[in-house]
């Protein structure tokens, strides 16, 4: 049973960089033909990709983010992360880590982590 | 692709029939279509897939429907669990993936 867990900071201030984990458990994020990514939510409002990583390495953004967001992935600690520049207050959201199986819907989800941007 | 969800709220009574559109602003390639289902304070959990093909654990009382832009999840029998958010969400532009803003099914 494939589990995901997010960890970081809940607190980040105006134009800091946020940075998350997600620790991988009971399968590999180099395991063919997996997609690896975060997913947000701000507080009463829907859900917005924010990219992935590939099994493979391969990154790809959602271009509404600016290039603020960068996602790698350490497979000796089967954990890949988020890290988004320039806070601000509209990207205080929770931020979920969730797999994808090849070109496919997210399957399996962790239990979100809420981030606060405020000074 | 932009994806409209309606109505933004449903009121409904146990027992009976929920019926929730999603609208593509173009063609969803290959019906690569998902639904969701977010309980308050729970992460999204996937319903649906290629528009159709109910996710593992899944009741049968959940079904998807169509093609092209227009996509229906359809309920039967709600039960008091039912009672969420729903969202669509496509990825037959993958990479880039978009998601509905959601379906409030309240109880009536």
């Amino acid at each position: 049973q494939v589990h995901l867990q997010e960890s970081g900071p809940g607190l980040v201030k105006p134009s800091q960089t946020l940075s998350l984990t997600c620790t991988v458990s009971g399968g590999s994020i180099s395991s063919s033909n997996y997609y690896w990514n975060w997913i947000r939510q701000p507080p009463g409002k829907g859900l917005e990709w924010i990219g992935y990583i590939s099994y493979s390495g391969n990154t790809y953004y959602n271009p509404s983010l600016k290039s603020r967001a960068t996602i790698s992935g350490d497979t000796s600690k089967n954990q890949f992360s988020l890290k988004l520049s320039s806070v601000t207050v509209a990207d205080t959201a929770v931020y979920y880590c969730v797999r994808a199986p090849g070109s496919d819907a997210f399957d399996i989800w962790g239990q979100g982590t809420m981030v606060t941007v405020s000074s | 692709i932009v994806l409209t969800q309606s109505p933004g709220t449903l009121s409904l009574s146990p027992g009976e029939t929920a019926s929730l559109s999603c609208r593509a602003s173009q063609s969803v390639r290959s019906s690569y279509l998902a639904w969701y289902q977010q309980r308050p304070g729970q992460a999204p959990r996937l319903l649906i897939f290629v528009a159709s093909s109910r996710a593992t654990g899944i009741p049968d009382r959940f079904s998807g429907s169509g093609s092209g832009t227009d996509f229906t999840l359809t309920i039967s029998r709600l039960e008091p669990e039912d009672f969420a958010v729903y969202y669509c969400q496509q990825y037959g532009s993958s990479p880039l993936i978009t998601f509905g803003q959601g379906t409030r099914l309240e109880i009536k």
